[in-house]
């Protein structure tokens, strides 16, 4: 079966430090990954899509990137965190019409 | 992709059946029906999807107007775990899922 990993799980970080989210699928291959956040108390907003290695697409102007350097690990970055980068940072895949969503990443930014 | 709109929050009694409506009056004919849940603290879970026939898996099932323009989907024995935010959402069906989600209905399962 398939399955979906985040880490770390909770991170604070201090203002202008760099950042990094991993997160990998485990049981099947070239799969759509994706990235949303949640700020405190908003919606899910999607934030970086991928429909295979290399390819990245970026649905919202930010201070965040996203990679793909493996079929089935998606990365989420910054080089220097802002205070509104805070949030809830969630991976998802999707075979088809379905997406499944990771534990999530819930980020602080001090 | 169409606009949805769903009450703000319901309540309903544990081991009922409960019922969450959608409006989305301006459906177009090759978008899809869309349920997720997100239980507080958690990341959204995938329930179920329609494009005009009615559905139903070990979740809950699906029922979508004739015209299209509104559905419903039903927990038939609700339990204290259904306690979560239900989003509907509307799209077509591409190569990558961008999902939108809105304010959705916060159905509370009261013992």
């Amino acid at each position: 079966s398939q399955t979906i990993h985040q880490w770390p799980a909770t991170l604070v970080q201090p203002v202008g430090s760099p950042l990094s989210l991993e997160c990998t699928v485990e049981g099947t291959s070239n799969p759509n990954l994706y990235w949303y956040r949640q700020a405190a108390g908003r919606g899910l907003q999607l934030l970086f899509y991928s429909v295979g290695i290399g390819q990245i697409s970026s649905e919202v102007p930010q201070n965040l990137s996203a990679s793909r350097p493996q079929d089935r690990q998606f990365i989420l970055s910054s080089k220097k965190l802002l205070l509104s980068d805070s949030g809830f940072y969630l991976c998802a895949w999707s075979p088809s019409h379905e997406q499944y969503f990771g534990p999530g990443t819930r980020l602080t930014v001090t | 992709d169409a606009k949805t709109t769903q009450p703000t929050s319901m309540d309903c009694a544990e081991g009922r059946a409960a019922n969450l409506p959608c409006n989305h009056s301006t459906i177009s004919g090759n978008e899809y029906v869309y349920w997720y849940r997100q239980i507080h603290s958690q990341g959204p879970q995938y329930i179920i999807h329609g494009l005009k026939n009615n559905e139903t898996n070990e979740m809950a099932s699906l029922i979508i107007t004739e015209d299209r323009k509104s559905s419903t989907l039903i927990l038939p024995h609700a339990t204290l775990r259904d306690t979560a935010v239900y989003y509907c959402i509307v799209k077509g069906f591409q190569g990558a899922q961008k999902l939108v989600f809105g304010q959705g209905t916060r159905l509370t399962i009261n013992p």
